[in-house]
């Protein structure tokens, strides 16, 4: 299986643009990466899905590379609410989701 | 689109008795669901997949005799925690992966609010 590396932690300001990268060496050929974001004691909601290249819907932009080794989510102007734990999964529909260790967003004002 | 609901969204029981949690897609069908514990600032731990018509899988380390999954319609899955020890205290969260309903991501899943289980 996947394994799922991503930073703890991150800090920023309102209206900064954020990238998380996520590592996923051995990510199986047919899985997406897809981000998640979780606020406390709610279910993780989706933020974008990606196989290869790039991207791009109303909240967010995905850049895979070619090797599909890793992915970064790129969050424009982020506000105080954009304060939360992000997850990079790799997996599909029937497949199991293997969940990175989670990025906590911490957006200053 | 692409909605999923639990029910209920917390509960408290004794220990030894038994807590029944539902999931539902409420605008799609799903063939598939998955159920998930998560405890405090962790990550989410895959426990088992169900399928709709047939028994659930479960992942190493997970009792099946303990976490009873069934999986009766497409739209409902539901797990219940059979004598219930503080230590299954957790938040349980499922989701769920479209087969029709044309939600736009077909190959992703959709996660429920969660159910946070406290057990005294």
């Amino acid at each position: 299986l996947a394994k799922i590396t991503q930073p703890i932690s991150m800090d920023s300001y309102e209206g900064q643009e954020v990238n998380i990268t996520c590592s996923h060496n051995n990510i199986a050929t047919n899985d997406y990466i897809t981000w998640y974001q979780q606020f406390p004691s709610q279910g993780p909601r989706f933020i974008i899905q990606g196989y290869k290249t790039k991207v791009t819907n109303e909240v967010a932009s995905l850049f895979i590379p070619a090797d599909r080794k890793s992915s970064t989510l790129s969050l424009p102007r982020v506000s105080l609410s954009d304060t939360a734990v992000y997850y990079c999964t790799g997996g599909g529909a029937t497949n199991k989701l293997i969940f990175g260790t989670g990025t906590l967003l911490a957006v200053q004002p | 689109g692409a909605v999923v609901s639990q029910h209920p969204s917390r509960v408290i029981c004794k220990s030894g008795t038994s807590v029944k949690i539902e999931c539902r897609s409420l605008d799609f069908q799903a063939t598939t669901m998955f159920w998930y514990r998560q405890f405090p600032k962790q990550s989410l731990m895959l426990m088992a997949t169900s399928n709709e018509g047939s028994k659930a899988t479960y992942e190493q380390g997970v009792e099946k005799d303990k976490f009873l999954i069934n999986h009766a319609s497409l739209t409902l899955s539901t797990l219940t925690v059979t004598s219930a020890h503080p230590e299954d205290s957790s938040f349980y969260i499922c989701s769920a992966s479209p087969t029709s309903g044309g939600a736009q991501y077909q190959e992703t899943q959709y996660f429920g609010p969660g159910t946070r289980l406290l057990v005294l």
